[in-house]
């Protein structure tokens, strides 16, 4: 199985400012069609998953233009440009180019 | 609206079997993969199974595979996940969600399985 690693697990941040969490895959993640199948997940507390980006650096509808997902290869991050309240929570990287998927671990980002 | 419905979860004995179900408005759930994701108690997530547009293909985790089943009903807008021989470690938080490369994802609203004695 593809293991997925996050780093950090924890990210205390300031409001306002930036954030980057880091992702890196086992194997790498471009898929026999040219595409790289690495999501962003973000989950609030006590509330479902969603995703905020797809295939590496796509944005799903209504997520802000602070979140940007970039990366290649085995190498992925996902940056918050400007850290609000409301950004508290935990964030999954997964990978759905090999199977089965597999998700990192969580990094859960809170305010300091 | 656009969601997804989730029922069927409960307390169930090792060894017993419950199905969940997935129910889908407010879109074309026939155009659409879909998925089931899990969250034990205070973990993280994890995948469990897809099921491609018209059911005739699936995949599943590894730890789940010959136990849970994913079906859909297109002409239901239901997604289904039948689990049998569950185990105390199948204890977890279960999600629907679609399972797309585009730019649409939904969740349902998570549905609690036990499996205690």
């Amino acid at each position: 199985d593809v293991v997925m690693t996050q780093s950090p697990l924890s990210l205390p941040v300031t409001l306002g400012q930036p954030a980057s969490i880091s992702c890196r895959s086992s194997q790498g993640l471009v898929h026999s069609d040219g595409n790289t199948y690495l999501s962003w997940f973000q989950q609030r507390p006590g509330q479902s998953p969603r995703r905020l980006i797809y295939k590496v650096s796509n944005r799903d509808s209504g997520v802000p233009d602070r979140f940007s997902g970039s990366g290649s290869g085995t190498d992925f991050t996902l940056k918050i440009s400007r850290v609000e309240a409301d950004d508290v929570g935990v964030y999954y990287c997964m990978q759905n180019t090999h199977w089965p998927r597999t998700f990192g671990q969580g990094t859960k980002v809170e305010i300091k | 609206e656009v969601q997804l419905v989730q029922s069927g979860g409960g307390l169930v004995q090792p060894g017993g079997s419950l199905r969940l179900s997935c129910a889908a408005s407010g879109f074309t759930f026939s155009n659409y993969w879909m998925q089931w994701v899990r969250q034990g108690p205070g973990k993280g997530l994890m995948w469990v199974s897809n099921i491609n547009t018209d059911g005739s293909s699936a995949s599943y985790a590894d730890s789940v595979k010959g136990r849970l089943t994913i079906s859909r009903d297109n002409a239901k807008n239901t997604l289904y996940l039948q689990m049998d021989s569950l185990r105390p470690e199948d204890t977890a938080l279960y999600y629907c969600a679609s399972a797309t490369n585009s730019a649409f994802d939904i969740w349902g609203q998570g549905t609690m399985v036990t499996v205690s004695s």
